[in-house]
């Protein structure tokens, strides 16, 4: 069946740096690539997705990265701020509608 | 606010309780998804309805179970609960069927006692 593996599980960053978040997958038929952010006590918010037929997908200080070859997909987050404090989880999904998700990664922006 | 409702926010019971819960899909969306989130198991798919119809099954339990009405809400009814149930409900909907976006509810947190 579909397996999504994500890491690192938490990561704390300085306010200002880079985070990045790896996933990879097992199932050659995916196709379409979500990343949701979780805050406490709220549901997971859609921040950017990218199909697969696109390499990369930036906005503002976002971007995802696919590698369809090696299956994986990367989220970047740029000059980070505390607001970016949160729960990340890719996700992935094929033929069916329903996504797989990831394990997701604890994101701690520190002053 | 991504425009899907859920209801209730919190609800707490005793096993072998049953329940229900409530989604209103964002205006314009057909498809309505339940998952599941739980700190062991993590965010699982339980089951889609697109239009009424149920269209994609997950690793629901065959105490739980899941409509469409007309209107596109939908609820998700559990059964003899268990303390294993205890976990946040979401329910997200699409347009339609496929590599659609889905847009996560705010959830249902259940503590099952």
């Amino acid at each position: 069946g579909e397996n999504v593996e994500q890491h690192p599980s938490t990561l704390s960053v300085q306010e200002g740096d880079s985070a990045v978040i790896k996933c990879t997958y097992s199932d050659s038929a995916s196709n379409y690539f979500p990343w949701y952010k979780q805050e406490l006590g709220k549901g997971p918010q859609l921040i950017i997705d990218i199909r697969s037929n696109v390499g990369e997908k930036k906005d503002q200080r976002i971007a995802v990265t696919l590698n369809k070859t090696a299956k994986h997909f990367s989220l970047h987050i740029t000059e980070t701020q505390p607001e970016d404090s949160a729960v990340y989880f890719c996700a992935e999904t094929g033929t069916a509608s329903k996504l797989t998700f990831g394990t997701g990664t604890r994101l701690q922006v520190t002053l | 606010d991504s425009g899907v409702t859920q209801t209730p926010k919190h609800l707490i019971t005793a096993t072998g309780q049953r329940v229900t819960l409530r989604c209103s899909p964002r205006s314009g969306d057909l498809s309505v998804y339940w998952y599941q989130q739980s700190l062991d198991q993590g965010l699982q798919f339980l089951i889609q309805y697109y239009n009424g119809e149920e269209r994609a099954k997950g690793n629901i339990l065959e105490r739980f179970s899941a409509q469409q009405f007309p209107d596109l809400h939908s609820e998700l009814n559990l059964s003899s609960l268990e303390l294993g149930d205890s976990a946040l409900y979401f329910c997200a909907s699409s347009v339609g069927v496929g590599q659609e976006t889905q847009y996560f509810g705010p959830g249902t947190r259940l503590l099952v006692l």
